[in-house]
């Protein structure tokens, strides 16, 4: 009965290689989210996304793309995955704009 | 735009004391207010959060915050601490409308001694 899930929660992989996180929420929220935090513990928004509006945050490289098949799931694809791109992955959801907001438990990802 | 600054990356405290962690924001608007912890290896948990309405916040754990709009401050204290809230704190402010996505600051480490 978790709330918000991703999946895996290790990943390891080689430079150059295309990898997907998954997410999916059954809390019923309209909107999910994408943050990175990295080895300072310092989390930035990715990518915030509902029926009506994908926003993304600018600093993001387009090698990151989300891609989201309902409203209950907001995957994480990366293409060419680079060294600086290891950190934890966090999905969130949250309804009714940020009155309730939960996190995933993390995707820990690491590039050698 | 919304900002959040904590001051102390890091707030050593033996167990029973006491503990106050710090949070400033700056915003231009009314502001929605939370705190969030992370247990090791684990995802963020929402501690409490500020709307509206009183300024003293109680949340789980036997935590507390109280807004303070003048000095623009969302301190989070807990009276006794125990060695399970060893944790990284995170202060966290979002303004009513928009896009709603919360800005976090950088995290307080606390670290409960025996």
């Amino acid at each position: 009965d978790t709330a918000v899930s991703q999946t895996p929660k290790y990943l390891v992989t080689q430079m150059g290689n295309d990898k997907s996180i998954k997410c999916e929420q059954n809390l019923g929220h309209d909107t999910m989210y994408w943050y990175k935090q990295d080895s300072k513990k310092f989390l930035k928004i990715m990518f915030s996304y509902n029926n009506k509006e994908l926003i993304i945050n600018e600093t993001v490289p387009n090698r990151f793309s989300p891609k989201s098949p309902d409203k209950a799931h907001l995957n994480l694809h990366i293409n060419s995955l680079e060294l600086g791109d290891s950190a934890v992955y966090f999905c969130a959801s949250s309804q009714d704009g940020n009155r309730r907001y939960t996190f995933g438990s993390g995707t820990r990802l690491t590039v050698v | 735009a919304q900002s959040v600054t904590q001051l102390d990356s890091q707030v050593p405290v033996f167990e029973e004391a006491p503990v106050e962690l710090r949070c400033n924001y700056s915003s231009s608007v009314s502001v929605y207010l939370f705190w969030y912890v992370q247990y090791p290896n684990q995802g963020l948990q929402l501690l409490l959060k500020y709307l509206s309405g009183s300024t003293l916040v109680k949340g789980i754990n036997g935590f507390e915050a109280e807004f303070n709009k003048s000095q623009t401050s969302f301190h989070l204290r807990k009276p006794s601490v125990h060695i399970s809230d060893t944790a990284e704190y995170f202060c966290a402010v979002s303004e009513p409308g928009g896009s709603y996505i919360p800005t976090f600051g950088r995290g307080t480490s606390l670290i409960v001694h025996p």
